[in-house]
């Protein structure tokens, strides 16, 4: 199976512009989740999505936005982008079939290495 | 609030000894706890988990962990470092919310260099 994949890998962007970034899941999963890692403040949870509904939300600005496509594909995107928003996005997908909630592991992807200039 | 507290910042081993590294979480519930490790400039890699049961557990690589209720705590071992083991390693604890599964709580992470 292949893992979980996310495009593009390095990005440069300027202050005050937007960005998107795209997840593919493994393929089965629908739980996507979106976490931000930075020297600071380590990894944090951005938001989850299951079955193209956000199921949960970090404590992030609303700058930070996702959606989640039909075949689990997700996308996330930063608007107005500022300096701190320089960071590695990872991407993670878990098999939550059931839909219940019922606890598994999540796989992560490589990340997206965004820097804003 | 839900926490998770890695001690040591930077661990420097010789190739061959034994590693212990140390987690600790703050969390009301029955905690799912996984430890992840992280190679420079990749993703998170999954090591290990504990859901329930044997509190003692096995994981890739030749790690495990141990679950303590008692110490909230679930350090993660390897008796023989390899060089390939330098990397950065990540204690979380997953938190259930309503039936969501996606938040992880991560604490800041332990490098480990392994000395020749």
């Amino acid at each position: 199976k292949a893992g979980v994949t996310q495009t593009p890998r390095y990005l440069i962007k300027t202050r005050g512009q937007q960005v998107t970034l795209s997840c593919s899941p493994i393929s089965g999963h629908r739980s996507v989740s979106w976490y931000q890692q930075t020297p600071g403040q380590g990894l944090q949870f951005l938001f989850e999505y299951f079955s193209e509904t956000q199921r949960n939300k970090g404590n992030f600005p609303g700058r930070f936005s996702g959606r989640q496509f039909s075949n689990s594909r997700s996308e996330m995107n930063v608007s107005t982008l500022e300096l701190g928003d320089s960071a590695l996005y990872l991407c993670a997908s878990s098999g939550d079939l059931s839909g219940r909630g019922t606890y598994n592991e999540q796989f992560f992807g490589p990340g997206t290495r965004l820097t804003v200039l | 609030a839900q926490s998770v507290t890695q001690p040591d910042i930077h661990i420097t081993v010789s190739e061959g000894a034994s590693l212990e590294l140390r987690c600790n979480y703050s969390y009301g519930a029955t905690p799912y706890l996984f430890w992840y490790v992280q190679s420079p400039g990749q993703g998170l890699q999954l090591l290990l988990k504990y859901f329930s049961g044997d509190t003692l557990v096995q994981g890739i690589k030749g790690f495990e962990a141990e679950f303590k209720r008692s110490q909230s705590s679930f350090n993660l071992r390897k008796p023989s470092v390899h060089w390939s083991d330098a990397a950065e390693y990540f204690c979380a604890v997953g938190v259930n919310y309503g039936g969501s599964q996606g938040n992880l709580i991560f604490g800041k992470g332990t490098k480990l260099s392994v000395k020749p």
